[in-house]
């Protein structure tokens, strides 16, 4: 079956430490992107990727880093620079730019 | 830059009846796509339907319709016959631009009454 996995569905950090959330998919995307939602919130974009080995910010990218070395996967690291990173993050695909957008089943992060 | 507004924050309907959610938008694109997605308790983001800005018919999908009116930004949704499982946050959204980024409105929660 293809899809979008993103693992783990629950992760715990200490504050401080930089962690990584992991996001494949199999549907032969060109694009990827990575969204945080808050409570009351809608989705906020964090990153996007057109093409592997390029990537650029979106509108939250403070805190973040990403990396697209292989066209299926778009790991996302969230780094101690990151103020609250505390959040459900959901990670996406799409076929070509402008298409509908594919989402992976999300990650809740909780920093303490 | 575009913005997406969901005003209403939660809605109610009586199982079997017709709801309709709705959603404005602003953007300076002349070609845009919308869409709506539904996220149940599960927080699985699903695609519900889409609307590409330069096509005049609604789009629908079985029981989802939306009322694209592209003069006053509007882009509503409609639910038919709703069912139990359609209770979920559901969020308007628009694409547009060569990065085709997604913005998405704040989402409005959807409850069916049985």
């Amino acid at each position: 079956d293809g899809g979008i996995t993103q693992s783990p569905k629950y992760l715990f950090r200490k504050e401080g430490q930089n962690v990584t959330l992991s996001c494949e998919q199999n549907l032969n995307h060109d694009a990827m992107y990575w969204y945080r939602q808050d409570p009351g919130q809608g989705l906020r974009l964090i990153y996007y990727s057109q093409i592997v080995n390029d990537f650029q910010k979106g509108d939250i990218a403070e805190g973040y880093s990403v990396s697209r070395e292989k066209k299926e996967s778009f790991p996302l690291t969230v780094t101690s620079a990151q103020k609250n990173p505390t959040a459900f993050y959901l990670c996406a695909s799409s076929i070509v730019p402008a298409y509908e957008q594919y989402f992976g089943p999300g990650t809740r992060l909780t920093v303490t | 830059a575009q913005t997406v507004t969901q005003s209403q924050p939660e809605m109610s309907v009586q199982e079997a009846e017709t709801v309709t959610l709705s959603c404005t938008y602003d953007t300076s694109e002349s070609d845009y796509y919308l869409f709506w997605y539904k996220q149940p308790p599960s927080r699985q983001m699903i695609l519900v339907i889409r609307q590409e800005a330069y096509k005049q018919q609604n789009a629908t999908e079985n029981r989802f319709s939306v009322n694209f009116q592209k003069a006053a930004k509007s882009f509503s949704l409609k639910i038919s016959d709703s069912q139990l499982g359609d209770a979920a946050m559901y969020f308007c959204a628009s694409s547009s631009g060569a990065n085709s980024k997604l913005t998405f409105g704040k989402g409005i929660t959807l409850s069916v009454r049985p």
